[in-house]
């Protein structure tokens, strides 16, 4: 069975350095995707980035960006420059058919 | 352009009583999903739809059941409310893309408590 694990329920950073959240996941098969999702107080769940396994190429979305090891199933977030709206829970989730595996989350906590 | 809306925001229901959740998506996608979210825990998959008229269970269905009458629209129903089924509720939908790169876009959710 696939699962995803965070295995930081919490992290704390200094505003505008760089910080990296941890997800491994387990899984047979060798073609899927991995998304980060954000959830800021408002509740709203808000993608972040996504990785296609097949592609050897780390995905970067301005400020974000991920470092994917396919061989080892690491799926890591790294945020530079943090600010203080990047607080939230962050979510890690792998693509299984029509359906998303969560991670139980990690609550980024940004100090001024 | 609404996104992914949710009605209602809030609902506080008595342990037997029958609710529906109304989810409405204006993005003319194929998929729609509703998931739970429980303290500690990652979203998991109550229902899903492929399609209007089709719906499918996904990890936690019992207790629930949806209906995908419009392609726009897609509804959950507790015909009788538990309290293990407090949590907050959220819809998403998507492109119907092949091999699973479809990205899902989330509602606001639905804080749900039932005493």
């Amino acid at each position: 069975a696939q699962t995803v694990t965070q295995s930081q329920p919490e992290m704390s950073v200094q505003e505008a350095e760089t910080v990296t959240l941890s997800c491994t996941y387990d899984t047979s098969e060798s073609d899927y995707y991995l998304f980060w999702y954000k959830q800021p107080p408002s509740r709203q769940m808000i993608l972040v980035i996504r990785q296609e396994a097949y592609k050897q190429q780390n995905a970067t979305e301005n400020r974000f960006s991920v470092n994917f090891q396919k061989a080892a199933k690491s799926f890591s977030l790294k945020i530079s420059d943090s600010q203080l709206g990047d607080a939230a829970m962050y979510f890690c989730a792998y693509r299984r058919g029509y359906q998303l595996i969560w991670g139980a989350g990690t609550k980024l906590i940004i100090k001024p | 352009n609404a996104g992914v809306t949710q009605t209602p925001k809030f609902r506080v229901l008595k342990t037997g009583q029958s609710m529906t959740l109304l989810c409405a998506q204006d993005m003319n996608h194929e998929y729609m999903y509703w998931y739970r979210q429980d303290p500690g825990m990652g979203l998991r998959l109550i229902h899903y739809s492929v399609g209007e008229g089709t719906t499918a269970k996904g990890e936690v269905p019992d207790g629930y059941n949806v209906s995908r009458l419009k392609k726009q629209n897609f509804l959950l129903g507790l015909e009788s409310a538990a309290p293990s089924q407090t949590s907050v509720y959220f819809c998403a939908s998507s492109y119907r893309l092949a091999g699973g790169r479809d990205t899902q876009y989330f509602g606001p959710g639905t804080r749900l408590t039932v005493l």
